[in-house]
């Protein structure tokens, strides 16, 4: 079936390094991709979007790229730091019609000092 | 600045009861939308709305209701908590509806007993 996942469940990683935090979608309808941050006991955090006429957008210390072909997103987070500590989720659009935002399962990243 | 209240926080209840849920934005938005999280199945849509009057099911909307009487507040009402509703209920809302980046509130963790 449709479905946004994402590949690792959890993800470990040493502060100042990079984190990429991957997802998979399989509706190549889909036009719109969002990542969004969750830290506990808060309401998800909007982090950066993308448009699927677009692989590849920068904000600050985050990046988005996105591979149509083989329908994956990922986020990239530069110089990890502990504050990133959180459950990071991807969104897709699927456009028209109704409302069309399916949510990932998410990933928790652990940043160790 | 513009925010997206939720209250209570916390709320425990009994089986049986009619509980409702607030939800307050000042984002002068109007889309809003109400979502479940529960471990092991991410962001569920319960209900959303596109403007005053107009109200939508979602994937899980059996034993919920909302009402949109103006811009700013969607509450969420359980006609008859059951211990299934047992979840951290999450509003948010968005300025468009064909680029859904949504702006979340804190939750309300809510138990039924």
């Amino acid at each position: 079936g449709e479905s946004v996942g994402l590949h690792l469940p959890t993800l470990s990683v040493q502060e100042g390094d990079n984190s990429i935090i991957n997802c998979a979608y399989s509706n190549s309808a889909s036009d719109y991709f969002i990542w969004y941050k969750q830290e506990s006991g808060k309401g998800p955090q909007f982090i950066i979007d993308i448009r699927s006429n677009m692989d590849k957008r920068q904000g600050q210390r985050v990046t988005v790229l996105l591979n149509k072909t083989v329908k994956h997103l990922s986020l990239q987070i530069a110089a990890t730091q502990p504050g990133d500590s959180a459950v990071y989720f991807c969104a897709e659009n699927r456009g028209t019609g109704g409302f069309k935002t399916i949510f990932g399962a998410g990933t928790r990243l652990f940043v160790k000092a | 600045d513009a925010e997206i209240t939720q209250s209570p926080r916390h709320k425990i209840t009994e089986t049986g009861r009619q509980v409702t849920l607030a939800c307050h934005q000042t984002w002068n938005h109007n889309n809003m939308f109400w979502y479940r999280q529960d471990l092991g199945h991410g962001l569920r849509l319960i209900h959303y709305s596109y403007g005053v009057q107009d109200t939508n099911k979602g994937e899980v909307s059996d034993g919920y209701s909302v009402s949109r009487s103006n811009t700013e507040d969607l509450p969420l009402t359980l006609e008859s908590a059951a211990s299934s509703q047992t979840s951290v209920y999450f509003c948010a809302s968005s300025e468009r509806r064909d680029n859904e980046k949504l702006f979340f509130g804190s939750g309300t963790q809510l138990s039924v007993l």
